[in-house]
Order: C-alpha cells, then structure tokens, then sequence
C-alpha cells in the first residue's frame, strides 16, 4: 500500500488561509469518510487536528477545518497564525486488509 | 487523564529481538483497539499493527508481517510489541497510539499518543 501523497511544503503568511491536500485512491480516500489528520511540531508527538474528514475534536481551534472530494482530502487552516509553523499528515482507512496509511507529510511555513 | 508511557526501545543489532511496551491509564484500556505507529528519523509516520479490545484480533503493514507480534494485557493495562529479525529499516521512534472511538478495529482518529521509545538497528 503506498502512502498518499502530499505536498511537500506550504507557505503562508499570518492571517491568510492555506489547503494542503491528501491525494489517494478509490481503495482508500475515495472509498471511506475516515481521514484524519495531525499536527507535529518538532520533537513532539502528533496531535490530532481532524477525524472522520471533518470533524473537530475538543480543543482544537475552528481555524482548521477538513473536506473531501472524490480520492483527495484537504486540510485548511484558516487566519494562519505562527504557532501553525508544524508538519502536518493525513491518515485513512484503507480497508481490512491494509488497514491505515499514512499521506507523506507537508511542512508548513508562516513567512 | 489518558497517559500512553511506551519503554523498551534500545540500540540492537540486524536481526536481532525487541519488546516494546506502552503503559496506559487514564481510560478504561480494554474498550479500546491499541495501535503501534512508527517514525524512522527526519522521516513521516507509518501505521504497524493494531490489537482489537479483546486481543482476539490483530492486524500488520506488510512491512512488519511475520516478524511482529502484538499483544496486550488488559489486566495490567499494557501493550506490547514483539519485533523479531530487525532489519535496519526499523529504525525508528515507536508510537502506542489510541483511537477516538472505543470498540472498533477502523480507525476514526489517534486521539491520544504515548512520547515514544526509539529503537536503533545497527551493527
């Protein structure tokens, strides 16, 4: 199972909104509503930001906001703000025999 | 609190044995399937196995197949990781993680992540 593919790295500047996308396939993505995604800062573990492609979990910020349309999900985060500055990985279900895979990460920068 | 504390992680050479363990409270352990999501450094994550509530079923990436063995033991809230013939690729930092929603071998969302034990192959 390959991983799902992400940009390698997306910039902004504060206030704006940025989109980092999480491409698939029908196999995965395409098929299930269960992409999640997190954020890693340096040294740290991740935290999860989105699950079930758009939901929130308590605490964090409405600022990110998840969708999917067709094999490709999408992560926003809107009035980006300097504490964003972090890698970011999507996640789906893959079904009962590959189970999960992970998307190959973005690094965003807040210029 | 839900606290994930994973320990066993060493310096061990290829094909070489490893047991890693992931202490968990906070939650009531044995509603939930348990995960191991590894990290290789400078590198993305990648999902390794998972163990259903009850342990009755487990699953491996192709990557681990036949070489790991996860485990649990719900009595004394803990997961392990048997992990066999180390290869060099298996370097990496060794995540326990915990899904959102109890009871389901899907994953819906790691909500809940240990710190990490790091595990070197090298000779």
């Amino acid at each position: 199972q390959s991983a799902l593919t992400q940009p390698a790295s997306v910039s902004g500047s504060p206030g704006q909104s940025i989109t980092i996308s999480c491409t698939g396939t029908s196999s995965d993505v395409g098929s299930y509503n269960l992409v999640s995604w997190y954020q890693q800062h340096p040294g740290k573990a991740p935290k999860l930001m989105i699950y079930e492609g758009s939901k929130r979990p308590s605490g964090v910020s409405n600022r990110f906001s998840g969708s999917k349309s067709g094999n490709t999900a999408s992560l926003t985060i809107s009035g980006l703000q300097a504490e964003d500055e972090a890698d970011y990985y999507c996640c789906s279900y893959a079904g009962s025999s590959t189970f999960n895979v992970f998307g190959t990460g973005t690094k965003v920068t807040v210029l | 609190e839900v606290q994930l504390v994973e320990s066993g992680g060493v310096v061990v050479q290829p094909g070489g044995s490893l047991r890693l363990s992931c202490a968990a409270s906070g939650f009531t352990f044995d509603d939930y399937t348990m995960h191991w999501v590894r990290q290789a450094p400078g590198k993305g994550l990648e999902w390794v196995s998972l163990i259903s509530w009850d342990g009755g079923s487990t699953y491996y990436a192709d990557s681990v197949k036949g070489r790991f063995t996860i485990s649990r033991d719900n009595s004394k809230n803990s997961l392990y990781l048997q992990m066999n013939s180390l290869r060099t690729e298996d370097t990496a930092l060794y995540y326990c993680a915990k899904d959102i929603n109890p009871w389901s071998d899907i994953l819906t969302g790691y909500q809940n992540w240990g710190q990490g034990t790091l595990v070197t192959v090298s000779s």
